[in-house]
């Protein structure tokens, strides 16, 4: 089984809707990230976060540490947010990242 | 800005030829990691520095070496390619948290990528 588990798998969503992407892992973290990455691109740091709820814009990322779960959230989505979105946790006391297997998000005008 | 740069976007090279794929962070960043990522498998770490001259292995390091001769750079070196290594490969760097800013410092930040195809 994964360390790091990210559901759906795939998601299409229509513009303007609320869209949520899950991911749960299996071991003890300092740190989660949110990544976002778009056709041929490379990949963009959205939020790292070790506790509680962050914000930037339409999104929102959360944290159980006891529940060992994180959501993303996009509000008021767009064709833009479009894009490949990637879990990845840095295990306690550790450099290396070890990742989800990402959220395909499609949003249609 | 943190900036992290790849040497080439794309990259086409032919079954047993050597090479090089660059990676310069200008943020002095101590930790430097090499990724290849593929359709169903996601992200694995082929090697990453976390100092001048020092290597660790990650999770598929077969078929790969590195180089840090200076702290901005890191190379992956293919020594002879083959077509299972056509990918995307990522470079990335991160801080190495100390205890006081631990959670602030380790946040990794990635570069363009490069597609290499192997024929």
């Amino acid at each position: 089984k994964n360390e790091v588990e990210q559901s759906p798998q795939n998601l299409t969503a229509q513009e303007g809707e609320f869209i949520t992407i899950n991911c749960s892992y299996s071991v003890g973290i300092s740190a989660l990230h949110w990544l976002q990455q778009h056709p041929g691109g490379g990949i963009v740091s959205l939020f790292m976060l070790s506790s509680g709820k962050k914000k930037h814009g339409r999104l929102i990322a959360t944290i159980n540490i006891q529940e060992k779960h994180s959501s993303l959230h996009i509000t008021a989505s767009h064709p833009r947010d479009s894009a490949v979105y990637i879990c990845a946790v840095l295990k306690a006391a550790g450099n290396k990242l070890t990742f989800g297997g990402g959220t395909r998000v499609l949003v249609k005008p | 800005d943190v900036k992290v740069t790849q040497s080439s976007r794309y990259l086409v090279k032919r079954t047993g030829e050597k090479v090089f794929l660059e990676c310069v962070q200008d943020m002095d960043h101590e930790n430097m990691f090499w990724y290849r990522q593929d359709p169903g498998l996601g992200l694995r770490l082929i090697y990453f520095s976390y100092d001048v001259k020092m290597k660790e292995k990650g999770d598929i390091p077969e078929g790969y070496s590195v180089s840090r001769e200076k702290k901005e750079r890191f190379s992956l070196i293919l020594e002879s390619a083959s077509t299972n290594q056509t990918s995307m490969y990522l470079c990335a760097s991160s801080h190495t948290p100390d205890r006081v800013h631990y959670s602030a410092r380790n946040e990794q930040f990635f570069g363009p990528g490069t597609r290499l195809t192997v024929l």
